[in-house]
């Protein structure tokens, strides 16, 4: 099993619509969480980071769910600019010595379409 | 803003080659990282570092070594290149449990 799963996609949607992904993972011990974006032929940058209570910024809502091991996001009324590749990363924490291992998963693509 | 500097954004080498990737980081991070990209597959750690000589093995480190001698210096060592380790080489750092910023890659081809 994978440490990190989300569903590649693609998601096809229109311009304005609602959409939302999901990724699950399997170490319970995982501290922090994260949604990346990754535009073609660029390198991850990040979208925002996941907190127990869920967290909000714009069209972008955040949730986590630590009993069932998964993390969403939603996106409301999607722009065409949206369209990418969305990565979520779960941080396990510390091993021995120190130091965080972040994990990735492979990312769920993303098209929004006129 | 932090900034993550690879060396290199292309690089082709031959076949059996020692191979030198580094990545220079500018914000006193603790955290370094380094994972390939190949389509299907996403991100998958090589190594990381948490401090100066510190490092430790992700989950594809074979064929692969890292050398951190300054904190804001992390280099990932192919010692002898071979076809299968053509691919997108991401280098990234981090403060301790937070977020981490990537450099802009350094797409390696082997020949």
């Amino acid at each position: 099993r994978k440490e990190v799963e989300q569903d590649p996609g693609p998601f096809n949607v229109p311009e304005g619509a609602t959409v939302a992904f999901n990724c699950t993972y399997s170490n319970s011990a995982s501290q922090s969480f994260f949604w990346y974006r990754q535009d073609c032929r660029k390198e991850p940058k990040l979208l925002m980071s996941v907190y127990s209570s869920g967290n909000e910024d714009g069209r972008f809502t955040a949730q986590l769910n630590r009993a069932s091991q998964y993390i969403s996001l939603l996106i409301r009324d999607s722009k065409l600019s949206d369209s990418a590749t969305y990565l979520c990363v779960v941080n396990e924490g510390g091993v021995t010595g120190g130091g965080n291992k972040l994990t990735f998963g492979t990312g769920t693509q993303l098209k929004v379409e006129l | 803003d932090v900034k993550v500097t690879q060396s290199s954004r292309y690089l082709v080498k031959r076949t059996g080659e020692k191979v030198f990737l580094e990545c220079v980081q500018d914000m006193d991070h603790e955290n370094m990282f380094w994972y390939r990209q190949d389509p299907g597959l996403g991100l998958r750690l090589i190594y990381f570092s948490y401090d100066v000589k510190m490092k430790e093995k992700g989950d594809i480190p074979e064929g692969y070594s890292v050398s951190r001698e300054k904190k804001e210096r992390f280099s990932l060592i192919l010692e002898s290149a071979s076809t299968n380790q053509t691919s997108m080489y991401l280098c990234a750092s981090s403060k301790m449990d937070t977020e981490a910023f990537f450099g802009q890659g350094t797409r390696l081809t082997v020949v």
